[in-house]
């Protein structure tokens, strides 16, 4: 059981929007702490995708976007696209356990 | 080029010991903090250690305990993770990554590809 909760999986057709959420609790996203998230594809390493205080690596859309209220966060992919089909996982710190900790991820089906 | 490339890991048997290494390049290395991540076959990511930039500060996941230990050289420009008492959970794909920060707790903008561990008899 991961420390922050994420849905097994999202689906969504070419062009439309869609959001993975993210829901934690006092001692991580709700702290304050920041949220980050990941892409990853089948055999490959992971790739930051958004970082801080809603900051985008070089190279990444601004089709992708962040959100946080609360003990909750969510990315948001606007203008989905094939190539977007991939699994994604957040990422915070959490102070009760002195560490990060990850999210169990989410699998991206593009219809 | 900014790049890390992690070693050491291979096949082990349960109770036995193993130190994976990461060597880093392309960075200046003792400005940021540095994670072990890792990622069982066909499971998702599960953060196992961190370090600040100057070893001040280093963290574990409960899950690594009391067993694994890390530590960094930064004269090698390396990171590295000594796994004791290793146990079949412990079984996956151990990446390093490089904190956007020098303290653990950010975000990992680079990443090594791996190196496999295998916990069995």
């Amino acid at each position: 059981q991961s420390v922050l909760t994420q849905p097994p999986s999202v689906s969504g057709a070419p062009g439309q929007r869609v959001t993975i959420s993210c829901t934690g609790s006092s001692s991580n996203i709700g702290a304050g702490y920041d949220v980050h998230w990941y892409q990853q594809f089948p055999g490959t390493v992971p790739k930051l995708l958004i970082y801080g205080n809603s900051n985008r690596p070089s190279g990444v859309p601004d089709r992708f976007s962040d959100s946080k209220s609360g003990t909750s966060a969510s990315l948001a992919i606007t203008g989905l696209q094939a190539e977007d089909e991939a699994d994604y996982y957040c990422q915070s710190y959490d102070s009760s356990l002195s560490g990060s900790v990850f999210g169990g991820g989410t699998k991206l089906t593009v219809l | 080029e900014v790049q890390l490339v992690e070693s050491g890991g291979g096949l082990v048997q349960p109770g036995r010991s193993l130190r994976i290494s990461c060597a880093a390049s392309g960075f200046t290395f003792d400005d940021y903090a540095m994670h072990w991540v890792r990622q069982p076959p066909g499971k998702g990511l599960e953060w196992v250690s961190g370090i600040s930039w100057n070893s001040g500060s280093r963290g574990y996941a409960d899950s690594v305990k009391g067993r694994f230990t890390i530590s960094r050289d930064n004269a090698k420009n390396s990171l590295y993770m000594q796994m004791n008492s290793l146990r079949a959970e412990d079984t996956a794909l151990y990446y390093c990554a490089k904190d956007t920060s020098g303290h653990y707790g950010d975000g990992m903008d680079v990443w090594g590809q791996g190196t496999t561990v295998t916990v069995s008899s």
